[in-house]
């Protein structure tokens, strides 16, 4: 099946640690994002990527990390430096030379104890 | 600066009612792009709909009408016979495409809860 996988889905870390969340697409799309979702607000983007080794930050980039290594991955390190890391991440991708619908996985909720 | 503003945070409808979801858009670009998309309990976003500022045309697709103003900066979403099934939370979102990527400004979102 075409689309995009996160895992995990739900994630639970400590306060002090780093954790990596994953995004994997077969959809072929070379345009890649990470957004944050909190209750009651909008998307927020975190990184994008639109070619394999390069990627730009997005408005609320603080404390987090990326790399794009392979077209169809791109994972997302939430970093200790990430002050309120609780949310729901999703990521999506996009065909190149846009803008165009965006295609989204399921998420990833962190969780902060 | 680009903003997408949904005022209703919440509605409740009974099934088979119609239902329409408001967003106000502002920007300065005289071209953009403006979207709604569905996120419905499993938390995934389904697009609904994307349309640029030079088609005003409004839009039908089965339930789902959509009438964009740009005299008003809005583009309103009305679910006509609303099933349970319509239950998600609806994001308007809006992009100018100027920039170096497709930066896509997104509302607070409506959710939309249809009661049988």
């Amino acid at each position: 099946d075409g689309g995009i996988t996160q895992s995990p889905k739900y994630l639970f870390r400590k306060e002090g640690q780093n954790v990596t969340l994953s995004c994997e697409q077969n959809l072929n799309h070379d345009a890649m994002y990470w957004y944050r979702q909190d209750p009651g607000q909008g998307l927020r983007l975190i990184y994008y990527s639109q070619i394999v080794n390069d990627f730009q930050k997005g408005d609320i980039a603080e404390g987090y990390s990326v790399s794009r290594e392979k077209k169809e991955s791109f994972p997302l390190t939430v970093t200790s430096a990430q002050k309120n890391p609780t949310a729901f991440y999703l990521c999506a991708t996009e065909i190149a030379g846009g803008p165009d619908e965006q295609f989204f996985g399921p998420g990833t909720r962190l969780t902060v104890l | 600066a680009q903003k997408v503003t949904q005022a209703q945070t919440e509605i409740s409808v009974v099934e088979k009612e119609d239902v329409t979801l408001d967003c106000v858009y502002e920007t300065r670009d005289t071209t953009y792009y403006l979207f709604w998309y569905k996120q419905p309990p499993s938390g995934e976003l389904v697009f609904l709909i994307r349309r640029n500022s030079f088609d005003e045309q409004n839009e039908i697709s089965g339930r789902y009408s959509w009438n964009f103003q740009k005299s008003t900066s809005s583009f309103n979403f009305t679910i006509t016979a609303s099933q349970v099934v319509d239950s998600a939370v609806y994001f308007c979102a809006l992009s100018e495409a100027k920039t170096s990527y497709d930066k896509v400004i997104f509302g607070p979102g409506t959710s939309l809860s249809v009661i049988p």
